[in-house]
């Protein structure tokens, strides 16, 4: 059971270049959602997926797309990578709104640099 | 719109002192209310959570956490610090029912245990 996984680790884009940063999970989770975490700024929200084929805009949705179409994968897209986009990025996924099961599970994050 | 303060970018404590991390919240209707840690270069992890009952929540680690709904606080608590406690701390609010399902972080207070 591997929980969340994305990859890559770790980026160098150029002013730009677009490209996806990839998360998949593997417990089965409706709810996926993807942050950026810059110093000072804690964990803000750019997208997230109530369920495949739903998706929505969070804080910070400028610059970035996603889709969902299977229930395991979250694709997260950059368009055009500017400098302001250099931050720390984390897949995020947990269970249905029931009690029981509404904490999040994180994976390691991808640290990714514009240059 | 939900939100939560960390009032503190930094707590130090010495090792072997209680440990009080602080949180408040606003959200419409009832709250369920998180605590993440995050070490270096890693994801966020899950200690605690409320979500109704008692007010006392315990969690991993030794730590626990007490919901006060008067003052929409939740701080998070340990009776005895561990310098390995050094981390980054993050409070999340989401609404018990309704709205996205998805938390708000708060912007994460640095633990710094002295031993």
């Amino acid at each position: 059971n591997a929980g969340v996984t994305q990859t890559p680790k770790f980026q160098v884009l150029k002013t730009g270049q677009s490209m996806t940063l990839q998360c998949a999970q593997d417990m089965n989770h409706e709810y996926m959602s993807w942050y950026r975490q810059d110093p000072g700024m804690g964990l803000r929200l750019i997208h997230y997926s109530v369920g495949a084929g739903i998706t929505d805009q969070g804080e910070v949705p400028n610059g970035y797309n996603v889709s969902r179409s299977t229930t395991e994968d979250f694709p997260l897209r950059l368009l055009s990578a500017a400098p302001s986009q250099t931050s720390v990025y984390f897949c995020a996924s947990s269970y249905s709104r029931s009690p029981g099961g509404t904490e999040a599970f994180f994976g390691q994050g991808t640290r990714l640099t514009v240059v | 719109a939900q939100s939560v303060a960390q009032p503190e970018d930094q707590v130090n404590v010495a090792e072997g002192n209680p440990l009080t991390v602080k949180c408040t919240y606003s959200v419409s209707g009832n709250p369920y209310l998180f605590w993440y840690v995050q070490y270096p270069n890693r994801g966020l992890q899950f200690l605690l959570k409320y979500i109704t009952g008692d007010n006392l929540v315990k969690g991993s680690y030794g730590f626990e956490a007490e919901f006060n709904k008067s003052q929409t606080s939740f701080h998070l608590k340990k009776p005895s610090a561990l310098v390995s406690d050094s981390a980054l701390y993050f409070c999340a609010v989401r609404r018990g029912s309704g709205g996205s399902y998805i938390p708000t972080f708060g912007r994460g207070t640095s633990l710094i245990v002295h031993p």
